[in-house]
């Protein structure tokens, strides 16, 4: 079974400062991570996905992650965050394949990052 | 604008009400899905299509029922409405060949009293 933990469900930055959001994942197959990003009164918004390429991922806005398959994590980084970067991220893993759609979506709960001016 | 449209925005219903909530992507995505949010949870899978006339249960489907008579539509229907599923729901739909949702509805906000 998948699963997905994210480490802090508030994290607060200064505008400028590096953010890092935590995902650690439990997948009994080669897993498929994603992150996705969620502004006030809005649907999820595809961010970046690793799908067993490059370990090093870039998405949209500037953020990106790294897949540590020993550390089984998948870490969203920016190095230096905006004000309108504040929103709730959901780190998300699926198993199964990818054709068919016949695969669950699993999602962390997440978290809602601030960002100080 | 191409994308997931879901109606409506927001509901309240009364325990025991039924009802349907709307979605329509006009994007000819194969596969569609219904989630629901709720505080600390993230988004858990209720019901998915993986094409027209095809559904299948997803983590949560107790109460609901969905069918796809078309690819463009996939409604989820309550069918006896409990303050359990007070929630926000959100569809969201993806091609055959992609790895996972891109595309999601604005969602609607349920209240169930």
């Amino acid at each position: 079974a998948q699963s997905v933990t994210q480490l802090g469900s508030h994290v607060s930055v200064s505008e400028g400062a590096l953010v890092l959001l935590r995902c650690n994942y439990s997948s009994s197959v080669p897993p498929y991570l994603f992150w996705y990003v969620q502004y006030p009164n809005q649907g999820l918004q595809l961010l970046l996905k690793y799908t067993s390429a490059a370990t090093l991922v870039k998405g949209i806005n500037g953020f990106e992650a790294e897949f540590k398959k020993s550390e089984t994590s998948f870490h969203l980084t920016k190095p230096s965050a905006h004000m309108r970067d504040a929103a709730e991220y959901f780190c998300a893993v699926s198993e199964g394949a990818m054709d068919t759609g016949r695969r669950a979506l699993t999602f962390g709960s997440g978290t809602r990052l601030q960002v100080q001016p | 604008n191409a994308g997931v449209t879901q109606t409506p925005k927001f509901q309240v219903l009364k325990t025991g009400q039924s009802m349907t909530l709307q979605c329509a992507q006009d994007m000819n995505h194969e596969y569609m899905s219904w989630y629901r949010q709720d505080p600390g949870m993230g988004l858990r899978l209720i019901h998915y299509s993986v094409g027209a006339g095809i559904t299948d249960q997803g983590e949560v489907p107790n109460g609901y029922n969905v069918s796809r008579s078309t690819t463009e539509d996939f409604p989820l229907r309550l069918l006896s409405a409990a303050p359990s599923q007070t929630s926000v729901y959100f569809c969201a739909s993806k091609n055959r060949g992609s790895f996972t949702e891109a595309f999601f509805g604005q969602g609607t906000r349920l209240t169930v009293v």
